[in-house]
């Protein structure tokens, strides 16, 4: 595709439910990026894969927070058991060149979801 | 941790004028500097990128600069337009790969 699509664009859920929010990276881009930005926030890194490993989970929030990568491509990250603080906007970004000092993140859309 | 911080958190100037903005960063390695833009509802776009061994980026009326050694970057863009309305935000990359952002400069360019 021409750039990083995620779905859905937006979610609404009841407090306790489990969600999943999906990105589809740039074609052939090998790294992956979920980053989360709350209200009056600024953008708070998640999660990172390099093709379907991911060296860093550090910035998971809590064991709520779980993400997987599929075929070098498609990611899904997951929350269970939403709470309130879990609203937000969940991007996603990806890029090919990693570690490199050049190396470009594109960003997606968003996922807006909202935890009543 | 890195902390990046960017100043005005708001601004409004008259078409015309020529935007400064502001960012700095406590932890000086870094690889790379990256100035975004972004608009309500949407997600982030590149504008310029400064690699740690670079002084400034230039793309038509927009101008970066980066002194990595005082932990400091200034985006100038020149000639403010109406469509130069957006949130701008800074982020600095470290050696994990991760991009450390601030928490946005939003500019309004009054007709």
């Amino acid at each position: 595709g021409a750039g990083v699509s995620q779905s859905p664009s937006n979610k609404v859920t009841e407090k306790g439910k489990d969600v999943e929010l999906r990105c589809d990276p740039i074609s052939g881009h090998t790294a992956l990026y979920w980053y989360r930005q709350s209200l009056g926030q600024g953008l708070e890194f998640l999660i990172y894969f390099q093709g379907n490993s991911a060296p860093d989970k550090s910035g998971l929030p809590s064991d709520r927070f779980s993400a997987e990568r599929t075929g070098g491509s498609v990611s899904t990250l997951t929350i269970q058991r939403t709470q309130q603080e879990d609203s937000a906007v969940y991007l996603c970004a990806s890029s090919l060149l990693v570690g490199h000092i050049s190396d470009t993140q594109y960003f997606g859309p968003g996922t807006r979801l909202t935890v009543l | 941790k890195q902390e990046v911080t960017q100043i005005p958190a708001a601004l409004s100037v008259p078409e015309g004028e020529n935007l400064v903005l502001n960012c700095s960063f406590t932890d000086s390695a870094i690889y790379n500097l990256q100035w975004f833009r972004q608009d309500p509802g949407k997600g982030l776009t590149s504008l310029l990128l400064i690699q740690s061994s670079q002084r400034e980026q230039t793309s038509g009326r927009l101008n970066a600069s980066l002194d990595k050694s005082s932990g400091r970057s200034t985006l100038y863009i020149a000639a403010s337009q109406p469509g130069d309305s957006a949130t701008y935000l800074c982020a600095v990359k470290e050696g994990n790969n991760r991009l450390a952002f601030g928490k946005g400069n939003q500019v309004v360019v009054i007709p």
